[in-house]
């Protein structure tokens, strides 16, 4: 049973930073790729960042590229997305998701860990 | 960016009645690998999005045959033939030919 849990969210300031982890199970964490999708309050589902399933490419939405860095730690079965720099429209709830490698569709999704950008 | 757009935003539907979504993207989906790959998702209310159909037409693990995808090229179409109760949510067509991924503005299925 594939299983994505998502934590590290919460109350932060403009200008700060926050790190997302995502702890994945129940699958061959080799194969699968993980995207972060975000999903700004009564808002549509926006493509955050991707790691590839070796963990060493990261691919970025323009509008967090620079300041958002995605990793993994595969000991763990962990990935990671570090927010650099919060502005207040990353508030959001942000999904991780697998992706089999390859395959182009996103089949399992965590069920989110909220990030709150305000003053 | 591939923009893409979904009619109708909102659809109301009786029970037990058929239900369609659009979706249209703003290049073609085809992939130099042959596929296209675009995906429907399905977000009920307070839950994480699902995945029902991938590869156009491909129904996911789990997901009831009353859902059914087609299309082609830069139109598709989500259909279920007889809506459920637990139909009621969000749909969402995603595009994955292309980076960034994009999706839909999201279709509101909600019971008559």
């Amino acid at each position: 049973q594939v299983q994505l849990v998502g934590s590290g969210g919460g109350v932060v300031q403009p200008g700060t930073s926050l790190t997302l982890s995502c702890a994945a199970s129940g699958f061959t964490s080799a194969k699968y790729a993980i995207h972060w999708v975000r999903q700004a309050p009564v808002k549509g589902l926006e493509w955050v960042a991707l790691i590839s399933n070796d963990g060493r490419h990261g691919n970025y939405a323009d509008s967090v590229r620079g300041r958002f860095t995605v990793s993994s730690d595969n000991s763990k079965n962990t990935l990671y997305l570090q927010m650099n720099n919060l502005r207040v429209e990353d508030t959001a709830l942000y999904f991780c998701a697998s992706e089999l490698w390859g395959s182009g569709y996103v089949d399992y999704w965590g069920q989110g860990t909220l990030v709150t950008v305000s003053s | 960016d591939i923009v893409m757009t979904q009619t109708p935003l909102s659809s109301p539907v009786t029970l037990g009645q058929p239900a369609s979504i659009s979706c249209r993207s703003s290049q073609s989906l085809v992939h130099s690998d042959g596929n296209t790959y675009l995906s429907w998702l399905q977000q009920r209310p307070g839950q994480p999005p699902r995945l029902l159909i991938y590869k156009i037409s491909n129904r996911f693990s789990g997901v009831p045959d009353r859902f059914s995808g087609s299309g082609a090229g830069t139109d598709f179409t989500l259909k279920i033939s007889k809506v459920e109760a637990e139909d009621v949510g969000v749909y969402y067509c995603m595009q994955a030919t292309q980076f960034p991924y994009t999706f839909g503005q999201g279709t509101k299925l909600e019971i008559k």
